[in-house]
């Protein structure tokens, strides 16, 4: 159980557009997801948490308005990357919490790639 | 503020050897710590731990938490190969809201 999947796992995509990315949590329902990103040979940095139904949470340098956060369900989140720039490519992982006991699971990441 | 802090940042070893990974934490209504094995994609979960004193274990790895000096271990024995990753270390609250990641060991297991 607790399986959370990530669509699409590579996408790439030219500079100016946008790309929306899923998260899903397959098997549970997910009161709060999180979507990080991480960098080359880096620890994974949060970029917001979003609960069902209300906004999204962003941590501090995270623009809101270029890294847009759905939370649509308790099973879906979105992340839409707006207005993408080559230094938007990344790996973006979700992860997916329950109120009960309070563990991540996270998807498989997607590798986005500006060009 | 909140952080959690993983050492050695970097370790090599070679296969056979048993590795003792060391996360400390200062964390605010802390409620889990869980540990997390990343190799080329997204962290698989290891452990989760809430309570000092009780170790965990799947095959060779073990971990433990001490609450009252905010720190845990996880320990790989007879390493091999297959245990080369970033071992990333993250703190809970207690309202599952929260995570902190630590920046992770980086262990390379040579043949």
């Amino acid at each position: 159980g607790a399986v959370v999947s990530q669509h699409p796992s590579r996408v790439i995509c030219k500079s100016g557009t946008s790309v929306k990315i899923e998260c899903r949590s397959l098997d549970f329902q997910a009161t709060t997801m999180f979507w990080y990103r991480q960098f080359p040979k880096q620890s994974l940095m949060l970029m917001a948490t979003s609960n069902e139904g209300s906004k999204a949470t962003y941590e501090q340098g995270v623009e809101k308005d270029k890294f847009l956060i759905n939370h649509a369900s308790l099973t879906l989140s979105t992340l839409t990357v707006t207005s993408a720039h080559p230094e938007d490519s990344s790996f973006y992982i979700c992860s997916a919490s329950r109120t009960s006991p309070y563990e991540q699971y996270f998807g498989p990441g997607t590798r986005l790639t500006v060009t | 503020e909140d952080k959690v802090v993983q050492s050695p940042l970097s370790l090599v070893v070679h296969e056979g050897d048993t590795v003792t990974l060391n996360c400390s934490y200062e964390v605010t209504n802390f409620r889990s710590l869980l540990w997390y094995k990343q190799e080329k994609k997204a962290p698989t979960f290891l452990f989760m731990l809430t309570s000092s004193g009780i170790e965990k274990k799947s095959g060779r790895l073990s971990s433990i938490l001490d609450k009252k000096e905010l720190f845990s271990i996880l320990n790989i024995t007879a390493t091999q190969t297959g245990d080369s990753a970033i071992y990333l270390c993250a703190v809970g609250d207690n309202y599952g809201q929260n995570f902190v990641f630590g920046p992770g060991t980086r262990l390379s297991v040579l043949p």
